[in-house]
């Protein structure tokens, strides 16, 4: 049973770049959810994909997007970077109703400078 | 809006020193109580999940309990190993998962 790949593990970017995040999910779940961890603080919901649609999203601005793929892989976009957005962004795949608990990435670590 | 608050934020133990590890929560609605342990840069693993007041798992010298507003992780002679951070969480589905801060726990040989 493979787990869930993340990929890059670390990505340095510039104030005002785009950046596009990558996530496998882990064989037989379904849905993909996306978290930002800053430091030292638990990590926050961004949103989550469900059959290829967004069907949940936390208090993340519309420059926060993503995608999700027929085999529920899926992507996070972030436009117009902030210094604020440097963070350990993580992925989470599950079946729809979470019921069977979360498997999470190891995480990718976003640097904006 | 989910709560969940943990309590202590840093936790320092010698080895074999036991304690627990607490967490507040406010939910509309438990869909399950989920505990993670989180490894510095890492992403979170996955502990236990508890649905319903009175249910307790365990799992080596970790033991899981919840009630109506809390939940306690009991470590029992902790190794060095148990070092990381702990994690607890509330919520899941369309609303998504919402964690508490973490309490480090550091057990020093």
């Amino acid at each position: 049973e493979t787990g869930v790949t993340q990929s890059p593990t670390h990505l340095i970017k510039t104030r005002g770049q785009q950046v596009t995040l990558r996530c496998s999910s882990q064989s037989g779940h379904n849905t993909v959810s996306w978290y930002q961890q800053a430091l030292g603080q638990g990590p926050q919901f961004i949103f989550q994909y469900y059959r290829e649609e967004e069907n949940g999203r936390g208090n993340f601005p519309p420059r926060f997007s993503g995608l999700q793929f027929p085999n529920y892989s899926s992507e996070l976009n972030v436009n117009a970077l902030e210094l604020d957005d440097s963070a350990l962004y993580l992925c989470a795949s599950s079946r729809y109703s979470g019921n069977y608990g979360y498997t999470f990435g190891s995480g990718t670590r976003l640097t904006v400078v | 809006e989910d709560q969940v608050t943990q309590s202590p934020e840093a936790l320092r133990l010698q080895e074999g020193e036991s304690s627990s590890l607490n967490c507040s929560y406010t939910v509309s609605g438990l869909r399950g109580l989920f505990w993670y342990r989180q490894d510095p840069g890492k992403g979170p693993e996955f502990l236990f999940t508890l649905y319903s007041a009175g249910e307790e798992k365990e799992k080596e010298r970790l033991k899981a309990t919840l009630t109506k507003k809390e939940s306690f992780l009991h470590i029992t002679a902790p190794k060095p190993e148990d070092s990381a951070t702990y994690l607890c969480v509330v919520g899941g589905g369309a609303d998504g998962l919402t964690f508490g801060k973490g309490t480090h726990l550091i057990i020093q040989p």
